[in-house]
């Protein structure tokens, strides 16, 4: 099973910065197939990225994904209000598992 | 509009059962795998089962294996998990999600989520 461990655990930052989100995994991921999910309280986790970096539909282009082998990165270019939320990634070149997650809180 | 509504949830004590349901619309149900995954505050995300197409398969994480039935209705566009001999740690939110099957991995993309269900597996 590849174990994905995500960084930082929270991310405090403010409405029109940069947040980068880290996921790593133990072993490496075939044929870069990784995902990222948004998920906010209550509501349903929802996909940004898959494929390391081809945005799924309707994501805007702030959100980009970059990465490869057992390393990879979720990028907001400007925070806004409804970007903070958990982030998630998800490996499917095995048997699907996902990370524990970054917060991204208001600081 | 893709929606998954999932129902079914509730209290139950160990070693009881429960039968979740998910009403699926705005797409051709019967051309996609369909997952049930959970996610419990100690233990994250976790996939559980999946079934494909026509329901000739499935797949099951091996905790629930033996315990936990998928089925699916394509004439009803609905998915299902029956839940027995359930355990504490069973409990959880649990979503269905919409699947992408690649077979290169033999793994799963979830590009569509349900709100969710919550079991609670306490005496």
């Amino acid at each position: 099973e590849i174990v994905l461990t995500q960084s930082p655990g929270t991310l405090s930052s403010s409405p029109g910065e940069r947040a980068t989100l880290s996921c790593r995994a133990s072993q490496s991921v075939r044929s870069n197939y990784l995902a990222w999910y948004q998920q906010k309280p209550g509501q349903a986790p929802r996909l940004l990225i898959y494929g390391a970096s081809s945005r799924a539909t309707g994501i805007p282009d702030n959100f980009s994904g970059s990465g490869s082998g057992t390393d990879f990165t979720l990028t907001i270019s400007r925070l806004g209000p409804e970007d903070f939320a958990m982030y998630y990634c998800q490996q499917y070149g095995s048997s699907p598992t996902f990370g524990g997650g970054t917060k991204v809180e208001i600081k | 509009e893709v929606q998954l509504v999932e129902s079914g949830g509730g209290l139950v004590q160990p070693g009881g059962s429960l039968r979740l349901s998910c009403a699926a619309s705005g797409f051709t149900f019967r051309s996609y795998w369909m997952t049930w995954v959970r996610q419990a505050p100690e233990r994250g995300l976790e996939w559980v089962a999946n079934m494909n197409q026509d329901g000739s398969g499935n797949y099951y994480v091996d905790s629930v294996r033996g315990r936990f039935t998928i089925s699916r209705d394509n004439a009803k566009n609905s998915l299902y998990l029956q839940m027995n001999s359930l355990r504490a740690e069973d409990t959880a939110v649990y979503y269905c999600a919409r699947s992408l099957y690649y077979s290169g991995s033999g793994s799963f993309l979830f590009d569509y989520w349900g709100q969710g269900s919550l079991v609670t597996v306490s005496s």
